[in-house]
């Protein structure tokens, strides 16, 4: 089974910063990549889907790049709604559907 | 406006079984693969179950060893989880998904609201 890394898995940051968060998958994933946000105490939402596709709704200072092992999710600048947990999802295996640990970005 | 709403969390003691459901509004229930993904109190994201569109293909996470089984009425809108031999490691909150396609790619959205499940004595 393919399983997925994050890091780091945690960080402050401050408004207006660039924040890069890093997914690794122990196997070659191609580009079946998604992104996730999620808020304390609500549910997940769909950021990026397919590595660089954003959601429809989701500001441009999210993106995403990477392909293979390796893949980032970048804000560009960083806002105080963007403070939350982030998780990758691996979707290559066929109907398995794993997420990484997750990244909490905090206020610094 | 495409919307998922679960119900049939609650406490339930080790061993026990629970029925959870989600009432699907808002889009063409029936043209979706659908989904199932919990969250233990404090941890990550970890997905449990997956059923195709027609319900010919099902899936689920290794780590449930079989005890969970989820299916799907198409002619109600409606996506099920029968959870038995309920474990204390089984509280979570469960949240219903949508999956999306396109090209080959998956991804899950929306989300619903998420039910709350405790199993302990």
């Amino acid at each position: 089974d393919v399983q997925m890394t994050q890091s780091p898995s945690s960080l402050s940051a401050s408004v207006g910063d660039r924040v890069i968060i890093t997914c690794r998958a122990s196997h070659n994933i191609s580009n079946y990549l998604n992104w996730y946000q999620q808020r304390p105490g609500k549910a997940p939402k769909l950021l990026i889907y397919a590595v660089s596709n954003l959601q429809s709704g989701v500001p441009s200072t999210f993106s995403g790049s990477g392909s293979g092992t390796d893949f980032t999710l970048t804000i560009t600048s960083l806002q105080p709604e963007d403070f939350a947990t982030y998780y990758c999802q691996q979707t290559y295996s066929t109907l398995i559907f794993t997420f990484g640990p997750g990244t909490k970005v905090d206020i610094k | 406006e495409v919307q998922l709403v679960e119900s049939g969390g609650g406490l339930v003691q080790p061993g026990g079984s629970l029925r959870l459901s989600c009432a699907a509004s808002g889009f063409t229930f029936s043209s979706y693969s659908m989904g199932w993904v919990r969250q233990a109190p404090g941890k990550g994201l970890e997905w449990i179950a997956y059923i195709s569109s027609s319900s010919r293909h099902t899936s689920d996470a290794d780590s449930l060893r079989g005890r969970f089984t989820i299916s799907r009425d198409n002619a109600k809108n409606s996506l099920f989880l029968q959870m038995n031999t309920l474990r204390v490691e089984d509280t979570a909150v469960y949240y219903c998904v949508r999956v999306g396609y396109t090209n080959g790619f998956n991804w899950f959205d929306p989300w619903g609201q998420g039910t709350l499940v405790i199993v302990s004595s």
